[in-house]
């Protein structure tokens, strides 16, 4: 089955204590992207990546990091969570960068940082 | 100005009923035009693209762009409790990233 995985699922963690989200995909997809979605503010992308080795930031990188060392991996690193990046985290991923590609979503990650 | 915007509040519909979403965005260079319908706690899955003027209906959803007024609407018929969601409207402008609006939440009343 075609589709996006993300990993955990739901994660409860401190402020403080560096996590990654994984996600990865299936569908031998160039584009990833990944967004958070929050009450009132829609979603907002956080960096995408056009293809392997090839990352840029969209609207609100500020505490994350990304790498794609392989093209269906495209894990988010939070190293440092503080309360404000406590959200719903989903990742996309679309054949390539043209713009008339669907994006897919995968199920989402609900993070809390205490 | 917003680069998405949909600003309609929560919209009640009677079962069997048209539901009207509106949308407008702020870039003229804009390129593709998507609807996602996102139920609660759920991930976003597209239901209509479009990318040239006039309609596009597929099923009970019908997508209308006018790029000269730089709106999209999304119309669904006969709508179904199965309908009750928040419905995203995301443009493309060709600079690799997708913008989305806030979102309008439908309730379909049985």
């Amino acid at each position: 089955e075609a589709q996006v995985t993300q990993n955990p699922r739901y994660l409860i963690t401190v402020t403080g204590k560096k996590l990654t989200v994984t996600c990865s995909q299936n569908m031998n997809h160039e584009y990833m992207s990944w967004y958070r979605q929050d009450p009132g503010l829609g979603l907002r992308q956080i960096y995408y990546s056009m293809n392997v080795e090839v990352t840029d930031k969209g609207d609100v990188p500020e505490g994350y990091k990304v790498s794609r060392k392989e093209k269906r991996n495209f894990p988010l690193i939070l190293e440092s969570p503080s309360p404000n990046q406590t959200s719903l985290y989903f990742c996309a991923s679309s054949l390539g960068v043209s713009s008339y590609n669907e994006q897919f979503f995968g199920p989402g990650t609900r993070l809390t940082v205490l | 100005q917003k680069e998405v915007e949909q600003n309609s509040g929560p919209l009640s519909v009677p079962e069997g009923a048209i539901a009207s979403l509106n949308c407008t965005y702020s870039d003229r260079v804009s390129q593709s035009f998507f609807w996602y319908r996102q139920y609660s706690g759920k991930s976003p899955e597209l239901i209509m693209s479009i990318y040239s003027n006039g309609d596009k209906e597929d099923g009970r959803f019908t997508a209308q762009l006018n790029k000269a007024s730089q709106y999209v609407s999304l119309l669904i018929r006969d709508s179904q409790p199965s309908d009750s969601a928040t419905y995203l409207c995301a443009v493309n402008n060709g600079n690799n990233r997708l913008a989305f609006g806030k979102g309008n939440q439908v309730v379909v009343i049985p």
